[in-house]
C-alpha cells in the first residue's frame, strides 16, 4: 500500500467540466509535488509546495490550479482542459525540500479528457 | 521492503572523472527505469530513462546501463562537472500495455559531490 493516497484512480471529464484531483499523506512530509506523465514518457514536474506554499510552478497552463489546504493535503483543480491533457497525474511528497529527502509517490489518477 | 535500492548514500568524485551511481531493484515486473536529479529547494527533475527492452541509453554526458538478469542499473556521468553535485534518485515503474502505469518507486537517493 502506498503512503500517498490519490483519488480518484480514474477520471473522465469533458472539456467544459470542472474537477479536482486529491492527494493525501500522513507522514508529516512538508513538501508535496504534482507530476504529469504521458504514456511511455517520464513524469514531468508541474508544481512543488514547500511548507504549504507554492515554491515551483513549471510553466503550467492556468487551466491547472494547485491548492494546498494544509500540510497533509494537495489538490489539483482542473478547468477547461484539452484532450492532450489526458495523462497520469502523480502526487508525491518528501520529508522536506532538501537533500536526501526521498520521494514517496502515489499511484496516480488516470485522467481522460473527452 | 524496499523494491528499489541505492546502497550508497553519498559519492565523492573528482571533477573531470567518471561518476557511477548504482541502483538495484527486486521487482522483476518493473519495465521502465528513470534517474532524477535534485538540487536543494528544487523539485526533482528528470534526467534520463531506459526501457527494459534496452540495455543502454545515452544522452550527452549521461549514460544509463540496465542489466535485467542482475536487476541492476547504473548511471554514468562523464566527465563529471561541479554542477552535477546533487542528489540522484533512481526510480522504477511498471508500465501497462494500455499506456497506464503504476506510480513510481524511488530509491533513497545518492548524494553526488563533485570535487574541484
Amino acid at each position: 500500500d502506498t503512503e500517498v493516497t490519490q483519488t480518484p484512480k480514474h477520471l473522465v471529464m469533458g472539456m467544459t467540466n470542472k474537477k479536482s484531483l486529491k492527494c493525501e499523506q500522513h507522514m508529516g512530509h512538508r513538501a508535496m509535488y504534482w507530476y504529469k506523465q504521458k504514456a511511455k514518457k517520464p513524469p514531468e514536474l508541474m508544481f512543488v509546495y514547500s511548507y504549504e506554499k507554492l515554491s515551483i510552478n513549471e510553466s503550467v497552463p492556468s487551466r491547472f490550479s494547485p491548492e494546498c489546504p494544509n500540510s497533509s493535503l494537495l489538490n489539483l483543480h482542473l478547468h477547461a482542459l484539452q484532450p492532450e491533457d489526458s495523462a497520469l497525474y502523480l502526487c508525491a511528497s518528501s520529508q522536506e525540500d532538501s537533500y536526501n529527502s526521498p520521494l514517496h509517490f502515489g499511484n496516480g489518477t488516470r485522467l481522460t479528457v473527452t | 521492503d524496499q523494491q528499489v535500492k541505492q546502497n550508497s548514500p553519498s559519492l565523492s568524485v573528482q571533477e573531470g572523472r567518471i561518476s557511477i551511481l548504482n541502483c538495484d531493484y527486486t521487482n522483476s515486473m518493473f519495465d521502465y527505469f528513470l534517474w532524477y536529479k535534485k538540487y536543494p529547494a528544487e523539485g526533482p527533475t528528470f534526467l534520463i530513462s531506459i526501457s527494459s527492452i534496452k540495455d543502454k541509453n545515452e544522452d550527452g554526458r549521461f549514460t544509463v546501463f540496465l542489466n535485467k538478469s542482475a536487476k541492476h542499473l547504473s548511471l554514468h556521468i562523464v566527465p563529471s562537472q561541479p554542477g552535477d553535485s546533487a542528489v540522484y534518485f533512481c526510480a522504477a515503474q511498471l508500465m501497462y500495455s494500455g499506456g497506464g502505469a503504476d506510480g513510481l518507486t524511488f530509491g533513497k537517493g545518492t548524494h553526488l559531490i563533485i570535487q574541484p
